[in-house]
């Protein structure tokens, strides 16, 4: 089963909206990284949170770790058009670094 | 090299013929992971490199597939006798050892016809 599970699986939104994305995981993690994909090719990090923290933040990024839940969102403020892409959450469950992704959530957001 | 280089970009091939997918990681990047991504689909993992030891393969669908890295650098995935549920994009990343962030390639977009 996946680990990393995300919702929506689409959104779409208007420019200058927030939009919150949602990722749910199975098993306890070491840490839980989000990645954006343009054009179905290789995905750029985000940021990772580790399991002891609770909030981060990174530009118009903010990022929750709830680990009673085994939930994380990711919340982009102002949103852009070029905000565009296919967003994973990946749950990092193990020692080496492997993450576990989900199906991810394809965001758009219309000018 | 400044990123994950993967080669060829785009590769189609006939079904049943073997093919190799390139992987050059940044350098000094100690780990290096093989997913694959069928359309539309998340990322699915396929192994792990730690330095040139595979200590996790788990993801490797069937005997088909294999992997090695040498020199704790270049990683090479092959295929053999491809099948069309092969096509995929696949992509290699790597990162520091541990729990970093990971640096994806471009990944290559793989039609098995």
């Amino acid at each position: 089963s996946q680990q990393g599970e995300e919702d929506p699986q689409a959104l779409s939104i208007q420019e200058g909206e927030n939009a919150t994305m949602n990722c749910s995981y199975k098993t306890s993690i070491n840490n839980l990284q989000w990645y954006r994909q343009n054009s179905g090719r290789g995905l750029v990090h985000l940021i990772l949170i580790r399991s002891n923290e609770r909030e981060k933040h990174s530009g118009r990024l903010r990022v929750t770790l709830d680990t009673s839940k085994k939930s994380s969102s990711l919340l982009i403020t102002a949103s852009r058009a070029a905000d565009t892409a296919s967003y994973f959450c990946g749950a990092g469950g193990t020692s080496y670094g492997k993450l576990t992704f989900g199906q991810g959530t394809i965001l758009t957001v219309h000018p | 090299g400044a990123g994950v280089s993967q080669s060829p970009s785009n590769k189609v091939t006939e079904k049943g013929k073997d093919v190799e997918l390139r992987c050059d990681p940044i350098s000094g990047h100690t780990a290096l992971y093989w997913y694959r991504q069928r359309l539309g689909q998340g990322l699915e993992f396929l192994i792990y490199f730690q330095g040139n030891s595979a200590p996790d393969k788990s993801g490797l669908p069937s005997d088909r597939f294999s992997a090695e890295r040498t020199g704790e650098s270049v990683s090479t995935l092959t295929i053999q006798r491809t099948q069309q549920e092969d096509s995929a994009v696949y992509l290699c990343a790597s990162s520091q050892q541990g729990n970093y962030g990971y640096t994806f390639g471009s990944g290559t977009r793989l039609t098995v016809v």
